[in-house]
């Protein structure tokens, strides 16, 4: 069975920094990518951008370039984001979510909230 | 980066009924075109892939039509449970892109 299993809550003051994980289990994982998403309060979704779990190669949406950055441990089969300069336009539930070279989201994480606030 | 119209932004549903929603695209996305449920408080759940295939353990009264710029998702027979928030996403075009979103209630 496919499993994303994202980190905790996070509670992080403006211009702080934030790493995110999703450890992944039962499938495969070099041969997928990984995506991450956004999703504020009441709003739409955003594609962050994504990593090839066999050589870390990246993506990334041209709004979240040096906002994010994506990496992976093909050893524990998790994807991490690192997010920086936090501020509150950056408070949101961040999701995972598995595609192939398709381009569509198959699996998804269960999302991360996360609060921006001094 | 290709735009995503979703409407209505809201549908008042009869249990029962069967209806359609609709995604058009600012340019042609071929048929890489997905669909996706979300419930309060949970993730996105894959409903219809490339504007039309069928997703393993998805209800048979949801379907997908269409091509280019113009897509349709229907429901034959909504069901109370199908009370939920529905997104298409492009995936012809980096950056991958989301519509807005039909969210489904009760009249």
């Amino acid at each position: 069975e496919v499993q994303l299993q994202q980190s905790g809550a996070e509670l992080v003051k403006p211009g702080a920094s934030v790493k995110l994980s999703c450890k992944t289990s039962g499938y495969t994982f070099s041969n997928y990518y990984m995506s991450w998403l956004k999703q504020m309060p009441g709003q739409n979704i955003e594609w962050i951008g994504n990593i090839y779990g066999r050589n870390g190669g990246t993506g990334y949406n041209q709004k979240f370039k040096g906002k994010a950055t994506l990496t992976v441990d093909k050893s524990s089969s998790t994807a991490y984001m690192d997010l920086s300069s936090l501020t509150s336009e950056d408070s949101a539930v961040y999701f995972c979510a598995r595609s192939g070279y398709s381009w569509y989201f198959d699996f998804w994480g269960p999302g991360t909230m996360v609060t921006v606030s001094s | 980066d290709v735009a995503l119209t979703q409407s209505p932004a809201t549908l008042s549903v009869t249990p029962g009924e069967r209806i359609s929603l609709s995604c058009r695209a600012s340019e042609s996305v071929d048929t890489y075109l997905h669909w996706y449920q979300q419930k309060p408080n949970e993730s996105p759940r894959l409903l219809i892939k490339y504007a039309s295939q069928s997703i393993s353990g998805i209800p048979s009264r949801f379907s997908g039509s269409g091509s280019g710029t113009d897509f349709t998702l229907s429901i034959n027979g909504v069901e109370l449970e199908d009370l939920s928030i529905y997104y298409c996403q492009q995936g012809n075009n980096l950056p991958l892109t989301f519509g807005s979103g039909t969210k489904l209630e009760i009249k």
